[in-house]
């Protein structure tokens, strides 16, 4: 594709809730990172996938976060039992390889009630 | 592990004037470093990447940055700012060797005329 694709945009859900984001890179892109953004905060990193080493899963804040990424590809991150302070924006960004700019998705905005 | 902070969560300038956005990092490797800016409701994209070479960087939009290895500093410059540069500035940075990119907590410049 053109860019860096998420889905959902926007993801309102229960608290206790299990959910889903996707993101497709870039077409060729090796690293993949996610990202949360809440206000005030900056961009938290999450998690960094690099060509086929293991993730650097340092930034995952507790055990209900975990991310996968199949075929080099497409990627998902998961939240499991979604608590309110889960509520931010989820950024994906694909690059070519480590130095290269970041292509940046839109975002899942999600919303724990 | 890689950090960054950023001196200023918030610096308004009048229009004409320099601005200088602070950003301190902290790493025991060698490191690339980067200047993303995110405008109102739009994603991020890159300003200004140091990967070796020249300290002196140059970017879009007439902004550049200094990388100071002994003051592990990479603030970034403009001489005369605009109305349109109101956005969100954030500096990243990564060591060298397939590390993730991690940001710091941004600064909002604010223009005013």
């Amino acid at each position: 594709g053109a860019g860096v694709s998420q889905s959902p945009s926007n993801k309102v859900t229960e608290k206790g809730k299990d959910v889903e984001l996707r993101c497709d890179p870039i077409s060729g892109h090796t690293a993949l990172y996610w990202y949360r953004q809440s206000l005030g905060q900056g961009l938290e990193f999450l998690i960094y996938f690099q060509g086929n080493s293991a993730p650097d899963k340092s930034g995952l804040p507790s055990d209900r976060f975990s991310a996968e990424r199949t075929g080099g590809s497409v990627s998902t991150l998961t939240i499991q039992r979604t608590q309110q302070e889960d509520s931010a924006v989820y950024l994906c960004a694909s690059s070519l390889e480590q130095g290269e700019k970041l292509f940046f998705g839109s975002g899942t905005q999600l919303s724990v009630l | 592990a890689q950090s960054v902070t950023q001196l200023d969560s918030q610096v308004p300038v009048f229009e004409e004037a320099p601005v200088e956005l602070r950003c301190n990092y902290s790493s025991s490797v060698s490191v690339y470093l980067f200047w993303y800016v995110q405008y109102p409701n739009q994603g991020l994209q890159l300003l200004l990447k140091y990967l070796s070479g020249s300290t002196l960087v140059k970017g879009i939009n007439g902004f550049e940055a200094e990388f100071n290895k002994s003051q592990t500093s990479f603030h970034l410059r403009k001489p005369s700012v605009h109305i349109s540069d109101t956005a969100e500035y954030f500096c990243a940075v990564s060591g060298q060797g397939a590390q993730k990119l991690v940001f710091g907590q941004g600064t909002r410049l604010t223009i005013n005329p």
